[in-house]
């Protein structure tokens, strides 16, 4: 079966922008979740969506927000990007959120904020 | 609050045998995780171990686990230049029902030597 397909694998976006990054879960799996992933702070956690609903969040601010469709893809937007939003940005899926099989993780999509 | 920590860097030649650790705080972590990251890709599930089990072996993988201590540890053997990689390890956060997190730590980097 198809993995987790992340798009775009690449961005460049200016600050003050909006970015909006798309992932599209394994089929079945209706559990997404966001993580952004910096050098010096490794994985951080944004959130967690099951069923269209946000069930997990991080400790991001409130520019940093996403949806869960019906068919289980989900957005994430990041508005007036600032040149720290730059980083990879990975999402994962999984049946029912953390269970035994874990995560299953996207190629992540490398944002630069310039 | 949780934390896992991990080092950062270790460095074998090939053939012989890796170890590396991991320390976490959650007493109440379910599962523990370790999952490999190569340049440019996403995050890839090796191997889990229960919270009641001291040891799991899947092939080259060895994960101990001391929870008394609070310490993991992933044991490869022989091992290759294509285990060049990230390595991170993860449990799942505070029992909070179905809304667990998974904590991560920072990742440690293996460098392989021919």
């Amino acid at each position: 079966k198809a993995g987790v397909t992340q798009t775009p694998r690449y961005l460049i976006k200016t600050r003050g922008q909006q970015v909006t990054l798309s992932c599209s879960p394994i089929s079945g799996h209706r559990s997404v979740s966001w993580y952004q992933q910096t050098p010096g702070q490794g994985l951080q956690f944004l959130f967690e969506y099951f069923s269209e609903t946000q069930r997990n969040k991080g400790n991001f601010p409130g520019r940093f927000s996403g949806r869960q469709f019906s068919n289980s893809r989900s957005e994430m937007n990041v508005s007036t990007l600032e040149l720290g939003d730059s980083a990879l940005y990975l999402c994962a899926s999984s049946l029912a959120g953390q269970g035994v099989a874990g995560y299953t993780f996207g190629s992540g999509t490398r944002l630069t904020v310039v | 609050g949780e934390d896992v920590e991990q080092s950062l860097f270790l460095s074998v030649r090939e053939g012989d045998s890796s170890v590396i650790n991991c320390t976490y705080t959650d007493s109440s972590s379910t599962y523990l995780y370790w999952y490999k990251q190569e340049p440019g890709a996403g995050l890839q599930l090796l191997t889990y171990i229960f919270s009641n089990m001291d040891m799991k072996q899947d092939q080259r993988l060895t994960v101990l686990l001391n929870k008394k201590d609070k310490h993991l540890s992933l044991r490869i053997a022989d091992t290759q230049t294509g285990d060049s990689a990230i390595y991170f390890c993860a449990e799942t956060g505070p029992n909070a029902g179905n809304n667990r997190k998974l904590i991560w730590g920072l990742g440690t980097s293996l460098a392989v030597n021919p």
